[in-house]
């Protein structure tokens, strides 16, 4: 199973976009790229996935190398309620969450 | 609303005490998960049910029961459990086994004293 990595917290101001990386450089052909998130106490959200092509929903857009060793989630214009722990996963990840990315967004 | 639906949302609970966590999915799910997050820690799965059959059990102790009766429901079964045993137990369901969409409950959080 493919592992990732993110940095371990990122600041935004509210209104701003937020872009948060991930790294996942040993990732498979056919494994896809889940995000979640998690705020303070609750059950994780899924956000997003994708394989290889960029991905948007109503909730954030998912860029996706050309190599598929790294990706980026973007939450186009971060409010304070999307302060959380974002976690990036891939294919058989569903048992290695990670330490995620705490982002705080910031009036 | 998730479609996930834990109950109780806190418990208390001595060490000799015999509780149960309860989770029910409305979305048709054929697999069915109990996951441990403790204070600061990432997630730990703890059990995985595909077609009500275990299919995971990932070296929990046995003071952790988990039965599925069908395939909306899940309990987990706690007795004499030990103060590290204080966490959000969160349960969370997903189409089937080898699907990476989860969708999780709100969760429990659980005290032992």
């Amino acid at each position: 199973d493919a592992k990732t990595t993110q940095p371990p917290s990122m600041d935004c101001a509210e209104g701003r976009a937020a872009n948060l990386p991930c790294n996942h450089s040993t990732i498979s052909g056919n494994e896809y790229v889940y995000w979640y998130r998690q705020i303070h106490s609750q059950g994780p959200q899924y956000i997003i996935h994708g394989l290889k092509n960029n991905e948007t929903n109503e909730m954030a857009s998912l860029i996706i190398t050309e190599d598929r060793k790294s990706s980026t989630l973007i939450l186009p214009h971060a409010t304070l309620r999307d302060t959380a722990v974002y976690y990036c996963i891939v294919m058989g990840g569903k048992s290695t969450f990670g330490d995620g990315t705490t982002l705080t967004v910031k009036p | 609303e998730t479609g996930v639906t834990q109950t109780p949302r806190h418990l208390v609970m001595g060490m000799t005490n015999k509780k149960s966590l309860k989770c029910e999915q409305h979305l048709g799910h054929n697999a069915m998960y109990w996951y441990k997050q403790s204070a600061k820690k990432p997630l730990e799965l703890m059990f995985v049910y595909s077609l009500e059959e275990r299919v995971e059990n990932n070296s929990v102790p046995s003071r952790f029961s988990p039965e599925c009766p069908n395939s909306s429901h899940l309990f987990l079964h706690l007795h004499t459990l030990q103060p590290e045993d204080s966490a959000l137990y969160l349960c969370a369901s997903s189409q089937d086994y080898f699907s990476e969409k989860l969708f999780f409950g709100s969760g429990t959080q659980l005290s032992v004293l």
